[in-house]
């Protein structure tokens, strides 16, 4: 199985902040990651596919990067409606397997 | 639009059985592959399963393999997860989820909003 290190695991940041999430896995994948984001109680939803591209509807402060073993997301200006839960996930082979979480909180 | 509506958790004790079902619409159900992942009472989420669109193909994490088994039935539009041997582990709200690849599995587009079972004496 790919094993990915998602990190921080906890990243306290205010409105307006630029925040940055890593997921490095343990074999390379290529572009074979997506980002999903969860708000308490709710299902998660997909965010990037392919490393960096857009799911319809996701606004543009959200960007990915990446291709290999490393990868990003970046919230460019953080808003109320930011303040989740984000998770990496690879696709680029069974079992599929998702990051630990990173928790964005209000500072 | 798409949905999906997870039916069938509950509690049970160790050692039981239960089956999930995952009612789909809004999509041409039989043309997708669908997974179930789930998520245990404040940790993170774990994929449990995969089935392509026509049933030919299935993968399993291996924390279920063996165990739990991923079936579907196009002409109801119904996806099904099988559990048996039920272990305190296996508490978890389970999520059902499309596929977006009509032809290789690809990521998670749409999600159900899961169903929570309980493994508990």
């Amino acid at each position: 199985a790919i094993w990915m290190t998602q990190s921080p695991s906890l990243l306290s940041a205010s409105t307006g902040d630029r925040v940055t999430i890593s997921c490095r896995m343990s074999q390379g994948i290529s572009s074979y990651l997506a980002w999903y984001q969860q708000k308490p109680g709710k299902a998660p939803e997909l965010l990037i596919y392919a490393a960096s591209t857009l799911q319809s509807g996701v606004p543009s402060r959200f960007s990915g990067s990446g291709s290999g073993t490393d990868f990003t997301l970046t919230i460019s200006c953080l808003q109320s409606e930011d303040f989740a839960t984000y998770y990496c996930q690879q696709y680029y082979s069974f079992p599929r397997t998702f990051g630990q979480g990173t928790k964005v909180e209000i500072k | 639009q798409v949905q999906l509506v997870e039916s069938g958790g509950g509690v049970v004790q160790p050692g039981g059985s239960l089956r999930l079902s995952c009612a789909a619409s809004g999509f041409t159900f039989s043309s997708y592959g669908m997974h179930w992942v789930r998520q245990a009472p404040g940790k993170g989420l774990e994929w449990v399963a995969f089935i392509r669109y026509d049933g030919s193909n299935k993968y399993y994490a291996d924390s279920v393999k063996g165990r739990f088994t991923i079936s579907r039935d196009n002409s109801k539009n119904t996806l099904y997860l099988q559990m048996n041997s039920l272990r305190a582990e296996d508490t978890a709200v389970y999520y059902c989820a499309k596929d977006s690849g009509e032809v290789l599995p690809s990521v998670l587009d749409y999600w159900g909003q899961g169903t929570l079972v309980t493994v508990s004496s």
